[in-house]
């Protein structure tokens, strides 16, 4: 089945102690984001990665990191977690630039709270 | 600053009545159209896109109107069921970019 998975789907941390978020897909996609989720805010952007070893940020990037060394991973590192980033997380991917649409599958979510 | 402002935040409506959910823009760097549907517990899907030379795309019930002029979009679902009750949003591509910009999103409930 082509999806996106992430993990975990639920996690409660502390200030300040290092986590990732893992996102896989299965789809061959050569485009990855990340977005968090919160009421009244929408989806917004935190990365993204084009390809491979190519990522850039996003609308909300501040006290985010990510990688891309292999095509179907695209975790999300939170080096110091705040409590302003308790929130809803999505991976998505979709084909690319030259697919004539973005059209973006995402994962299930990973619900974040930093106590 | 690229914006997609999005309202109601939520709505409710009774079985087979026709929600509406209005979207609107403000520039026109925008190429495609996309409306993501959310069920609780699941990651947005999308359910019907548009490109700004359509005035209208029709999906089963679901129905995307685009007025260029204006800068607004809509979404009407036709007969709406108690399994339609998802959060909404649409979205804007950025013209010749990988970026797809958010609306705030809508709450939908259909009630039996």
């Amino acid at each position: 089945e082509a999806q996106v998975t992430q993990n975990p789907r639920y996690l409660i941390t502390v200030t300040g102690k290092k986590l990732t978020v893992t996102c896989s897909q299965n789809m061959n996609h050569e485009y990855m984001s990340w977005y968090r989720q919160d009421p009244g805010l929408g989806l917004r952007q935190i990365y993204y990665s084009m390809n491979v070893e190519v990522t850039d940020k996003g609308d909300v990037p501040e006290g985010y990191k990510v990688s891309r060394k292999e095509k179907r991973n695209f975790p999300l590192i939170l080096e110091s977690p705040s409590p302003n980033q308790t929130s809803l997380y999505f991976c998505a991917s979709s084909l690319g630039v030259y697919s004539g649409a973005n059209v973006l599958t995402f994962g299930a979510g990973s619900r974040l709270t930093v106590l | 600053q690229q914006q997609v402002k999005q309202s109601p935040q939520s709505l409710i409506v009774q079985k087979g009545g026709i929600p509406i959910i209005n979207c609107a823009y403000e520039n026109t760097a925008f190429d495609y159209f996309p409306w993501y549907q959310q069920f609780p517990g699941k990651g947005p899907a999308l359910l019907i896109a548009i490109r700004p030379d359509v005035s209208e795309k029709k999906e089963g019930r679901f129905t995307i109107s685009f007025n260029k002029s204006a800068k607004q979009f809509s979404l009407h679902i036709m007969d709406s069921q108690p399994g339609d009750s998802a959060t909404y949003f649409c979205a804007a591509n950025i013209q010749g970019a990988q970026k797809l910009v958010f609306g705030q999103g809508t709450r939908l409930t259909i009630n039996p």
